[in-house]
């Protein structure tokens, strides 16, 4: 059974920090990557799916790093706003990427104090 | 371009009733995607529907159902509703490779 996990589970940070966080997961049978912002009472939103060992994806002041030998990610958050403040979620395809069925983590929760 | 729509957004049930929910995907869209989202349990997946055919599965009982029309637009129902089906149901629909979600529909049982 794939296992996506993050850490941490929770982080808070004054305006202005940069923080990081992590997604873990298999590194055999790798796929694909979705890193997605859940703010509360929205949608999740998404931000970026890698599929490349050594991928780098960047969202203005949001980046993302992938590893698919070790089997992690980062994302990265520079200058911190209060409009970061969500639930930043990871997930993985369970067996073809072409479809619906997304594996996710737990979700790390980001909250940017002015 | 509209977006995922999700209806009803908020409804109360009590326990053994049932519930149905729909879900219209983003126009052009085939594959249609249900999760359920609890505080202790995270987003755990339902099921998906593609060409009106469920194509993947969840680990969810049977009191878990799901269809989808010809128009794309996906329903889902769960039937003799417990206390622990409280949660956001989250529908998405997708291109290969990418998912695109609804709002959700918060359901609460009493």
């Amino acid at each position: 059974i794939l296992n996506v996990e993050q850490s941490p589970q929770s982080l808070h940070v004054q305006e202005g920090d940069s923080t990081n966080f992590t997604c873990s997961f298999p590194s055999s049978n790798f796929y694909a990557l979705h890193w997605y912002r859940w703010e509360t009472a929205k949608s999740p939103e998404a931000l970026f799916v890698m599929t490349l060992n050594g991928d780098e994806k960047k969202k203005g002041r949001i980046s993302a790093t992938l590893n698919t030998k070790e089997g992690y990610s980062y994302l990265y958050i520079k200058g911190s706003q209060p409009e970061d403040s969500a639930t930043y979620l990871c997930a993985c395809p369970d067996g073809s990427g072409n479809t619906g069925k997304l594996i996710f983590g737990q979700g790390t929760t980001l909250q940017v104090k002015p | 371009k509209a977006g995922v729509t999700q209806t009803p957004r908020y409804l109360i049930k009590t326990r053994g009733q049932q519930v149905t929910l729909s879900c219209s995907p983003i126009s052009g869209h085939r594959s249609v995607s249900w999760y359920q989202q609890t505080p202790g349990q995270g987003l755990q997946f339902l099921f998906e529907y593609f060409s009106e055919t469920q194509r993947n599965k969840g680990n969810f009982p049977g009191r878990f159902s799901g269809r989808q029309f010809s128009n794309s637009r996906s329903e889902m129902n769960v039937s003799t509703l417990e206390l622990g089906d409280s949660a956001l149901y989250l529908c998405a629909s997708s291109l290969p490779g990418e998912l695109f979600f609804g709002e959700g529909s918060r359901l609460t049982v009493l």
